[in-house]
């Protein structure tokens, strides 16, 4: 896949076992978080977000956890599917609206089956 | 299926050369972002259209230029190429300026191949 190379962290998790993917961010002014999926051969997808005055936020079978005192973020999955084999990248804002996502190096979550 | 469509798929060129890279954003939507996605530097933010204006920079070359038409779509201009400049180039698309209410949906990306 396109990330290939890259050397990115790799999770390995058993199918049906939940998996938690940690991403530390370092600007402190940033109020909007998003976890992204990408996929071999396409663009990032969006999963979930998190604004900066929140702790946690559930999605379907995703959670957001967001530690704002020491700049963590982290995606929990829960029961992954085969089809939660991705790179996963959290994604920062760092405020004002219009600039553009400055993204994690990404994680590269991978289903045994 | 995002509803953001990028041509062309694939692009291999020569050093020295000059690509043009377009992506139509979902209909309705306002804003377009381009990234460069490579090997050893990740995903990062280049440029972003708001209604046919500039509306933020980031990590963009001067030999990189950007625009977006009355009609919305967006290219990038990329110049006097490089080895290094071998990569994924996603567009990105918002349905107005961005910020934590507008979620953006990612194009299939260009991949360029500098020879």
């Amino acid at each position: 896949g396109e990330n290939v190379g890259l050397h990115l962290p790799t999770l390995s998790v058993q199918e049906g076992d939940n998996s938690i993917i940690n991403c530390a961010y370092s600007n402190s002014a940033s109020d909007y978080f998003i976890w992204y999926k990408q996929e071999s051969g396409k663009g990032p997808q969006f999963i979930i977000d998190i604004r900066s005055n929140m702790d946690k936020r559930q999605g379907q079978r995703v959670t957001v956890l967001l530690n704002k005192t020491v700049k963590h973020l982290s995606l929990q999955i829960a029961a992954t599917q085969p089809g939660d084999s991705a790179v996963y990248f959290c994604a920062e804002n760092s405020g004002g609206g219009a600039d553009g996502l400055t993204f994690g190096k990404g994680t590269h979550l991978i289903i045994q089956p | 299926d995002s509803g953001v469509t990028q041509t062309p798929k694939h692009l291999i060129t020569a050093t020295g050369q000059r690509v043009t890279l377009r992506c139509s954003p979902r209909s309705g939507d306002l804003s377009v972002y381009w990234y460069q996605q490579s090997l050893d530097q990740g995903l990062q933010f280049l440029i972003q259209y708001y209604n046919g204006e500039e509306r933020a920079k980031g990590n963009i070359l001067e030999r990189f230029s950007a625009q977006q038409f009355p009609d919305l779509h967006s290219e990038l201009n990329l110049s006097s190429l490089e080895l290094g400049d071998s990569a994924l180039y996603f567009c990105a698309s918002t349905r107005t300026s961005g910020g934590p209410v507008d979620e953006q949906f990612f194009g299939p990306g260009t991949r360029l191949t500098v020879l």
